[in-house]
C-alpha cells in the first residue's frame, strides 16, 4: 500500500497561472479531502468528498475547484493562482461510516505551492 | 470560534524531560473524536491516536501517553523520557460527529524541540 501520494512535491507559480494538485489513495477510502496548512493556523478544509461523484465545500473554498471521478483520486484545481494561496497542501482519505463514527484520516506528504 | 486551542506554541525541553502538551476542545456535540497528529521536520502528518467522546479511558503507548477529561474538554498529551526524535509539531484535531464534511477542526500546534 502506497498509501495516501501527492504530486507535485513543491511548486512555484506566478499569479494569474493555474495548476491541478494531484492526490491519490490506494486504499479504498469514500472520504477524500483537502487542507491548506499555513504558519500558526494549524489546517484548514479546502474542498472534500464523499464518494466518487460527489463534492462539497469545506471552509475555504473560494479559488479551487475539486472533480471526484474515481474512488482513487481527488485533484485539486487551482484555477487563476493569487500570492494568498501561497501554502502547503495536505490531501487526506478516510472510511466513511453510519453517522455518528468517525475514522482516522491519513495524510499525503503535502505539497509546498509558492504564488509570486 | 475557535474548536481547538493549544495554548502552548513551543515547548523546548532537555533529553529525557517529560513534556505535556495541552489541548481544550469546544464542542456542543454529545459524540466527537479527538485526534493526536505530529508532524516531524519533514512535513508529513503522522497520526497518533484517536479517541471517542464516550472513552474516557486514558491510554499508554510507549513513551506516549494521553488523559482525557471530559469534564475540563481537555485531551493532552505526554511524551516521558523525550528524545530528539520527538522534535516535531504536534496538532490535536477535532471532528464532530454531527457534521457532515467529516471535518478535522485542527489547534494551530505546539512545537515541542528536545535538546540533547
Amino acid at each position: 500500500n502506497a498509501g495516501v501520494t501527492q504530486t507535485p512535491k513543491f511548486q512555484v507559480l506566478k499569479t494569474g497561472q493555474s495548476m491541478t494538485l494531484q492526490c491519490a489513495q490506494d486504499m479504498n477510502h469514500e472520504y477524500m479531502s483537502w487542507y491548506r496548512q499555513d504558519p500558526g493556523m494549524g489546517l484548514r478544509l479546502i474542498h472534500y468528498s464523499v464518494g466518487a461523484g460527489i463534492t462539497d465545500q469545506g471552509e475555504v473554498p473560494n479559488g479551487y475547484n475539486v472533480s471526484r471521478s474515481t474512488t482513487e483520486d481527488f485533484p485539486l484545481r487551482l484555477l487563476s493562482a493569487a500570492p494568498s494561496q501561497t501554502s502547503v497542501y495536505f490531501c487526506a482519505s478516510s472510511f466513511t461510516r453510519d453517522r455518528g463514527f468517525r475514522e482516522t484520516q491519513y495524510f499525503g506528504p503535502g505539497t509546498r505551492l509558492l504564488v509570486l | 470560534a475557535q474548536k481547538v486551542t493549544q495554548a502552548q506554541t513551543e515547548i523546548s525541553v532537555v533529553e529525557k524531560e517529560d513534556v505535556t502538551l495541552d489541548c481544550v476542545y469546544e464542542t456542543r456535540d454529545t459524540t466527537y473524536y479527538l485526534f493526536w497528529y505530529k508532524q516531524p521536520p519533514s512535513g508529513e502528518l503522522v497520526f497518533l491516536i484517536r479517541r471517542n467522546s464516550f472513552d474516557e479511558q486514558n491510554e499508554i503507548s510507549g513513551r506516549y501517553s494521553w488523559n482525557f477529561q471530559k469534564s475540563t474538554s481537555s485531551f493532552n498529551f505526554t511524551i516521558t523520557a523525550s528524545q530528539v526524535v520527538d522534535s516535531a509539531v504536534y496538532f490535536c484535531a477535532l471532528s464532530e460527529a454531527e457534521s457532515n464534511d467529516y471535518k478535522l477542526s485542527f489547534g494551530a500546534g505546539t512545537t515541542v524541540t528536545v535538546r540533547a
